[in-house]
């Protein structure tokens, strides 16, 4: 059974800081996803990568994924309270999807 | 365009009592459709999805089941509630067996 790690499990920092969060899989990703929740709503598609080693930007947002496809990174760049949210990654294996337990992201104005 | 509806968004129920959510989408047919449970500030647990009407798959034996009557329609279902039962419930879909999961807004149980 694959399980997948995210940390830090809570971060809170104020605005304008950088911060970078992690996710790590116990196997290799099949196509990994990061999601960002915000509270009483469901989660978001952020970013899909499939390709290790690949890097795609979003804005202020920059994710890795690892040459061995087994751990990817969020990278924020002058965090604004808008970012405020859970961040889940995930792994998308044909009709199952399983979530990591998410960083909960705090930016303080 | 495609929508995703939950209801209720918010239910207190006492131990032992049933439960009854629902979920319907609109805007396309056939989809891939999925039932999450989420522990407070925690991260997603599958419970159930399906490929079709009537064709449901469990991913955690619990006292919860899924029914999909007709093809945009996904229910889940309790017939005694249990004090763990308590979470944020979140129906999702999709196309096919590869890319993005729309989530509904979600419904919060409350097992008293």
């Amino acid at each position: 059974t694959q399980l997948l790690e995210q940390s830090p499990q809570f971060l809170s920092i104020q605005e304008g800081e950088n911060l970078t969060v992690y996710c790590n899989s116990s196997s290799v990703f099949s196509s990994l996803q990061w999601y960002r929740q915000e509270p009483g709503e469901g989660p978001v598609l952020l970013v899909t990568v499939v390709t290790g080693g690949e890097v795609k930007k979003l804005k202020r947002l920059t994710f890795q994924f690892g040459d061995a496809r087994k751990d990817s990174s969020l990278h924020i760049t002058a965090a604004q309270p808008g970012d405020t949210g859970l961040y889940l990654c995930a792994d998308d294996y044909g009709q199952n999807f399983v979530f990591g337990p998410g960083t909960r992201l705090s930016v303080l104005p | 365009s495609q929508t995703i509806h939950q209801w209720p968004a918010t239910l207190v129920q006492p131990v032992g009592s049933p439960l009854s959510l629902e979920c319907t989408v609109e805007g396309t047919s056939n989809p891939n459709l999925y039932w999450y449970r989420q522990a407070a500030g925690r991260g997603l647990q599958l419970l159930f999805y399906s490929v079709g009407i009537g064709q449901i798959s469990s991913e955690v034996p619990q006292n919860l089941s899924a029914s999909r009557p007709q093809d945009r329609q996904f229910i889940l279902s309790s017939k005694k509630l249990l004090l763990s039962d308590s979470g944020f419930y979140l129906c999702a879909w999709r196309n096919g067996l590869a890319g993005e999961l729309f989530f509904g807004e979600g419904s919060r149980l409350t097992v008293l």
